[in-house]
């Protein structure tokens, strides 16, 4: 079975923290990682992974993909009260009737402090 | 580009009542997903459109849920009767194309609003 494990599970800090976001999975047939940001209701997109080692970065976030050990990380430097939000990490699966099929791990809960 | 609409936003139904989501996509998006998301945990794919042909409907329970795509636009969920346990939020995602061969913008999903679904 496609699993996708997040840790941890929540997380408070306090404004100017740099925090890191861990993301491991275990899938048949991957083809991409994505990282959400999910406020109230609807995930907002953040990146997409595809390839190991290569750094996606915007502003103060930034992701990397480990496709030998299997997971990926996202940094947030210089922590904002506006960075407080579930962080979603999905893989998503290439091939057969599961092509596109985004599985989602549970969500880290961040909150920043002021 | 306008997003992904959805409606209504929330939902309060008595359980063994009937409940329906709308869902229009981003335009031009050919892949369509509905995603039940129950409170602490992530979304969970119910079914995934490919214009107006089901592409995976492996974890809709299809006693109780029914979705379609008519015209390979909109969509429509249903559920009929409901239970406490349907109780979460309903996610449309849709997305530009599922034949790229490898990861590209196209590949991203983009979410929409939600509806918030309270069975009692």
């Amino acid at each position: 079975e496609d699993k996708v494990v997040q840790s941890p599970l929540s997380l408070v800090v306090h404004e100017g923290d740099t925090v890191t976001l861990n993301c491991s999975y275990e899938v048949t047939n991957f083809r991409s990682l994505l990282w959400y940001k999910q406020e109230k209701k609807a995930p907002t997109f953040l990146f997409m992974l595809t390839s190991s080692g290569i750094e996606k970065k915007s502003g103060r976030l930034s992701s990397i993909l480990d496709k030998k050990e299997l997971f990926s990380i996202l940094n947030i430097t210089a922590t904002q009260t506006g960075d407080s939000a579930v962080y979603l990490c999905a893989v998503r699966l290439a091939g057969g009737t599961s092509y596109g099929k985004l599985t989602f791990g549970q969500g880290t809960i961040l909150t920043v402090h002021p | 580009e306008a997003g992904v609409a959805q409606s209504p936003r929330y939902k309060i139904i008595e359980k063994r009542q009937s409940v329906a989501f709308w869902c229009n996509p981003i335009s031009g998006h050919a892949t369509l997903y509905w995603y039940q998301q129950i409170l602490g945990q992530g979304p969970k794919l119910l079914i995934q459109f490919q214009n107006n042909g089901v592409v995976d409907d492996s974890q809709l329970p299809k006693d109780r849920f029914s979705a379609e795509r008519l015209k390979g636009v909109d969509s429509t969920l249903k559920i009929q009767p409901a239970k406490l346990e349907d109780s979460a939020v309903y996610l449309c995602a849709s997305s530009s194309s599922a034949l790229v061969k490898s990861g590209g913008p196209s590949d991203t999903q983009y979410f929409g609003p939600g509806t918030r679904l309270t069975v009692l």
